[in-house]
């Protein structure tokens, strides 16, 4: 099992709904991470929070849009989305960003459907 | 950016034969990480790599990072059915804060 607790699972939403992911970890890592991946191709990194604060957006639409409530928790908010945003959307966490804290344990990621 | 190179992109072994996959840069990479996805389930962190030269080992699975710090490789000895997934190599630099990953290499294991 992954210490990384994505929820939901699986999502169908509408291109005109809102709905948000869930990501949780207890591993007392500082920093977490959004990835979107498509089948057969590997994570793309979309934001990283380090310490509570964003530090990266990898130009991201901002119809995506990542919130972390404390160190524990990272949430990304979905709203109009696009056919195209459907994909595996994976959250990670590690210990830290510098050398030697940055292997990333992944979750087992939320499967999006837009219709 | 930085790209990640690779290689094979596919693999169809039979049981018991060793697997041997790379990646190669032309950049730099201080941290060198090797994951494993299978089927519905979000990519596994299989051995990570901190110095170049750095030879690990984990169960079969044997890694290397690069004297140059711009290639890895990963080889699995004695294959085995449940060895079958897409492996990922992914480099990272210091503090970036993120990683580059590799396009991966889906193995497949016929018993």
């Amino acid at each position: 099992d992954t210490e990384v607790t994505q929820t939901p699972k699986h999502l169908v939403m509408g291109m005109t709904n809102k709905k948000s992911l869930k990501c949780e970890q207890h591993m007392g890592h500082r920093a977490m991470y959004w990835y979107k991946q498509k089948a057969k191709k590997p994570p793309e990194l979309m934001f990283v929070y380090s310490y509570e604060k964003l530090s990266i957006n990898e130009s991201v639409p901002s119809r995506f849009s990542p919130e972390c409530p404390n160190s524990s928790l990272l949430n990304l908010h979905l709203h109009a989305l696009q056919p195209e945003d459907s994909a595996l959307y994976l959250c990670a966490s590690s210990q830290g960003t510098g050398t030697g804290s940055q292997p990333q344990h992944f979750g087992d990621g939320t499967r999006l459907s837009i219709l | 950016g930085q790209q990640l190179n690779q290689s094979p992109q596919s693999m169809f072994i039979q049981e018991g034969e060793d697997v041997s996959m790379n990646c190669t840069s032309s950049s730099i990479f201080n941290t060198w990480l090797w994951y494993k996805q299978e089927p519905g389930e979000g990519p596994v962190l299989l051995i990570a790599l901190y110095k170049a030269g750095e030879l690990t080992s984990n169960g079969r699975l044997t890694a290397q990072f690069g004297i140059t710090r711009k290639d890895s490789f990963l080889n699995i000895s004695a294959s085995i059915p449940s060895d079958v997934g897409i492996y990922f190599c992914a480099g990272q630099i210091t503090n970036a804060g993120k990683s580059t990953f590799g396009d991966g290499t889906t193995l497949t294991v016929k018993p």
